[in-house]
């Protein structure tokens, strides 16, 4: 899997966006970019994740530039809720990868969003 | 998104003995689930892989006659630390991925077990 590099921490303001960056210049083309996160003492919730495509959901976008080599994630409206330790991580799809379906977790950015 | 469930979801045990810790997926059946620890201030770490009806295969520098697993079923794996000591004190978490036929496309996480050892 690509290794991935991330600022340690932003801060950000309750209600604003969030944008956190993720670069992997080593990225594979059957690579995907998958984003978590982990609030304090919980398990990793899924994000987003994307090939080379913009994507979106209900919790967040996911720009990749056109070399796939820098993705940014963002939190449209930022809450307190949001604050937590966000992991890029970037691996072949899950469907394409059978069993082996674990994840490789690099040291993240802590977001913490501020009142 | 699919669930899968931790028990116990914080323990305390004395040095010397053995702790279980469950984890569930509550709506599909996993052939294969994964056993992560987290220590304070660090990033998760693969320990094993659990997979159902077979051994476990552990990471490099996990311990297999330390950290027993075992994946009976399509839904249930667990991990056993036997003779616990307080450098064991971690957070643990599972994590496991529905099959392809059912389009699911990434891993889910259990709540994580956090483990103190005195």
């Amino acid at each position: 899997d690509a290794k991935t590099t991330q600022p340690p921490s932003m801060d950000c303001a309750e209600g604003r966006a969030a944008n956190l960056p993720c670069n992997h210049s080593t990225i594979s083309g059957n690579e995907y970019v998958y984003w978590y996160r982990q609030i304090h003492s919980q398990g990793p919730q899924y994000i987003i994740h994307g090939l080379k495509n913009n994507e979106t959901n209900e919790m967040a976008s996911l720009i990749i530039t056109e070399d796939r080599k820098s993705s940014t994630l963002i939190l449209p409206h930022a809450t307190l809720r949001d604050t937590a330790v966000y992991y890029c991580i970037v691996r072949v799809s899950f469907i394409s990868s059978g069993s082996a379906r674990q994840l490789t977790f690099g040291s993240g950015t802590q977001l913490t969003v501020l009142p | 998104g699919a669930v899968v469930s931790q028990h116990p979801s914080w323990v305390i045990c004395k040095s010397g003995t053995s702790v279980k810790i469950e984890c569930r997926s509550l709506d599909f059946q996993a052939t294969t689930m994964f056993w992560y620890r987290q220590f304070p201030k660090q990033s998760l770490m693969l320990m094993a892989t659990s997979n159902e009806g077979s051994k476990a295969t552990y990471e490099q520098g996990v311990e297999k006659d330390k950290f027993l697993i075992n994946h009976a079923s399509l839904t249930l794996s667990t991990l056993t630390v036997t003779s616990a000591h307080p450098e064991d004190s971690s957070f643990y978490i599972c994590s496991a991925s529905p099959g392809t036929g059912g389009g699911w496309t990434e891993a889910f996480f259990g709540q994580g077990t956090r483990l103190t050892v005195v």
